[in-house]
């Protein structure tokens, strides 16, 4: 079965400027969660969507929204980029019940200049 | 504050040797431990997944082993391979669904010929 796809691969963008990045997750999974990973920070958890709802975050600013669709595809959104905001985006999704694994896809790389 | 530690941060060996990585934590309420391996560019893979009633989970050459006394766990990789070279990262799950993830910040492994 297909693993979870994440597009773009590669995204380079301006200061200031605004993003989206897209996920779709392993048929059946419910739950989408959205991670940061930076070389000084490693990885770092943004927040989670179950059934369209947000159910959890993380401590990240206001410029980190999201949202998840009634197939359980989720987008990312970055406001107002920020030099610092380069990372690697990682989605994971899961069937989201306790004791079930997490399979996360390959990544959005994010670079802002 | 929940916190998760791994050691060595690096380390180096040459194939067919046997390495173990250290991780411990401080979560709570504990939910679960995973050991993922993520090789450079891509999203972590999950290789074990253990709750707190389970002390030892193998896949393959990689064993896992957890104390949920002491707050430790371990992952063993037996005759290594050039392939095993990637990052180790230990994650704790808190809460009452497992919900609240904790990273570690990796192991990376090196194997030489």
């Amino acid at each position: 079965k297909a693993g979870v796809t994440q597009t773009p691969r590669y995204l380079i963008k301006t200061r200031g400027q605004q993003v989206t990045l897209s996920c779709s997750p392993i048929s059946g999974h419910r739950s989408v969660s959205w991670y940061q990973q930076t070389p000084g920070q490693g990885l770092q958890f943004l927040f989670e969507y179950f059934s369209e709802t947000q159910r959890n975050k993380g401590n990240f600013p206001g410029r980190f929204s999201g949202r998840q669709f009634s197939n359980s595809r989720s987008e990312m959104n970055v406001s107002t980029l920020e030099l610092g905001d380069s990372a690697l985006y990682l989605c994971a999704s899961s069937l989201g019940r306790v004791g079930y694994g997490y399979t996360f896809g390959s990544g959005t790389r994010l670079t802002v200049v | 504050k929940n916190q998760v530690e791994q050691s060595p941060q690096s380390l180096i060996i040459l194939e067919g040797k046997n390495c173990t990585l250290q991780c411990n934590y401080t979560v709570s309420p504990f939910s679960n431990l995973r050991w993922y391996k993520q090789d450079t560019g891509r999203g972590p893979v999950s290789l074990t997944i253990m709750t707190f009633s389970e002390n030892t989970k193998s896949n393959g050459r990689y064993t896992a082993t957890l104390d949920a006394d002491t707050k430790q766990s371990s992952l063993h990789i037996t005759a290594s391979q050039l392939s095993d070279s990637a990052s180790y990262i230990c994650v704790v799950s808190a809460g009452n669904y497992g919900q609240n993830f904790v990273f570690g910040p990796g192991t990376r492994l090196s194997v030489l010929p």
